[in-house]
């Protein structure tokens, strides 16, 4: 039973290129969740995503950054432009409805780094 | 504004010792407190998780206690050991899902032989 995938785990940019993280939930699971982790920082909320619906994208920031979650495929999250800034871990998450309270598993993260 | 605070930042042990590491917040509304290992370069994996109405859970050799009146939440570890070098997170959630998850910036410690 795979846990969540992310990929790739590392990603390297120059500034103005464009990136796209990838992340498959574990089975069964219908929720995902994109964090960033800067250096020394704890994880920020970013987005909340259901199968083909954005539930809360309070935390995304509003140019540039875009996520989907297909009725197929991955979820992705895009960053358009990329600016040293970006530089970070991206963790996805996914959760199932069997319990509560709906526990979230992480991936082992996407680190991306904006040369 | 929510927040959850962990001290110390960094913590050095040996090898066999015990800890205690400490987490206080002021998330409001609180539905439930939860505690992450994070390896480095790896995500975070759950160790518990407890509701208002919990005041312990163990896992292993991990016991976390919740005080829900004075809003901190510990966790001891128990016999440590090389493996249990890692980032500690406390995690705390307003509601039963997982939107609005406050994380606080960890705890570091290293268990050296």
């Amino acid at each position: 039973n795979a846990g969540v995938m992310q990929n790739p785990r590392h990603l390297v940019r120059r500034r103005g290129q464009e990136a796209r993280l990838r992340c498959s939930p574990m089975k069964g699971h219908s929720h995902v969740y994109w964090y960033r982790q800067l250096p020394e920082e704890g994880l920020k909320f970013m987005v909340y995503l259901q199968k083909e619906n954005i539930i809360d994208e309070s935390g995304m920031p509003k140019e540039r950054f875009s996520a989907e979650f297909p009725k197929e495929g991955p979820s992705i999250l895009r960053i358009q432009q990329v600016v040293r800034g970006d530089s970070a871990a991206y963790f996805c998450a996914s959760s199932g409805e069997r319990a509560f309270p709906y526990e979230q598993y992480f991936g082992p993260g996407t680190r991306l780094t904006v040369t | 504004k929510n927040q959850v605070e962990q001290s110390p930042q960094s913590l050095i042990i040996l090898e066999g010792k015990n800890c205690t590491l400490q987490c206080n917040y002021t998330v409001s509304p609180f539905s439930n407190l939860r505690w992450y290992k994070q390896d480095t370069g790896r995500g975070p994996v759950s160790l518990t998780i407890m509701t208002f109405s919990e005041n312990t859970k163990s896992n292993g050799r991990y016991t976390a206690t919740l005080d829900a009146d004075t809003k901190q939440s510990s966790l001891h570890i128990t016999a440590s050991q090389l493996s249990d070098s890692a980032s500690y997170i406390c995690v705390v959630s307003p509601s039963g899902g997982n939107e609005k998850l406050t994380f606080g910036t960890g705890t570091r410690l290293t268990i050296i032989p």
